[in-house]
């Protein structure tokens, strides 16, 4: 049973406009999620994060949005560049008591940003 | 500074072999964490370390995965009598140890059992 969901396994967006990939998850103990873009050989490269007790976190061109209620977040990319095409992964933990756990992770979307 | 390492970074080995899968993190991260993914997937978590011993095995999928990591840095994947469903690439991280900290990861070691 997945608890994290990303259901578009690609999206393609023109440069210059905003890239927009979407998260669900359905384990309510969920409280931090973050953001890893992978390259392909290479390991996953963290992005950004936000903890549960915010709806927003921003860094740059990247945006990630909580949706509580709904256990859905989502990442912009604006404006999007070619580097940018990558596949992006996200994952969430939860840290109840303060401990470092590990992540589960979504199975990725493969964005690619066209010229 | 010198990012999370993996060695080898890949490993063609047969059914029923036994192999060790190594991983150097940041110096000084006392958290260290071991991930699977699959083809199609994303990673999957398999065990975590704080220090020298374990502090979640929870991922491991059976008995014949074990992981060490004897003076706290260097951690050390085993996988026994490895079979054609072990085929993966094995990612390691680490942090540095507190519960809000992220986690960097290595390039990975790819897995072929043949």
């Amino acid at each position: 049973d997945q608890q994290v969901k990303q259901n578009s396994p690609s999206l393609s967006v023109q440069e210059g406009r905003i890239s927009i990939l979407n998260c669900d998850y359905t384990n309510s103990m969920f409280d931090y999620f973050l953001w890893y873009k992978k390259y392909p050989a290479e390991g996953p490269t963290f992005l950004i994060s936000i903890s549960s007790i915010k709806d927003k976190n921003e860094d740059g061109r990247f945006t990630v949005f909580l949706n509580k209620s709904a256990k859905h977040l989502s990442l912009h990319i604006v404006p999007s560049q070619p580097g940018d095409s990558a596949v992006y992964f996200c994952a969430a933990s939860a840290r109840t008591g303060g401990g470092a756990d590990g992540l589960t992770f979504g199975k990725g979307t493969h964005l690619i940003i066209q010229p | 500074g010198a990012g999370v390492s993996q060695t080898p970074s890949n490993k063609v080995t047969e059914k029923g072999k036994y192999v060790e899968l190594r991983c150097d993190p940041i110096s000084g991260h006392t958290a260290l964490y071991w991930y699977r993914q699959s083809l199609g997937q994303g990673p999957e978590f398999l065990i975590y370390f704080q220090g020298t011993g374990a502090a979640d095995d929870s991922g491991l999928p059976n008995d014949r995965f074990f992981a060490v990591r004897p003076e706290g840095s260097v951690s050390t994947l085993k996988i026994q009598r490895t079979e054609r469903g072990d085929s993966a690439v094995y990612l390691c991280a680490s942090s540095p140890g507190t519960a809000a900290d992220t986690q960097y990861f290595g390039p990975g070691t790819r897995l072929t059992v043949l």
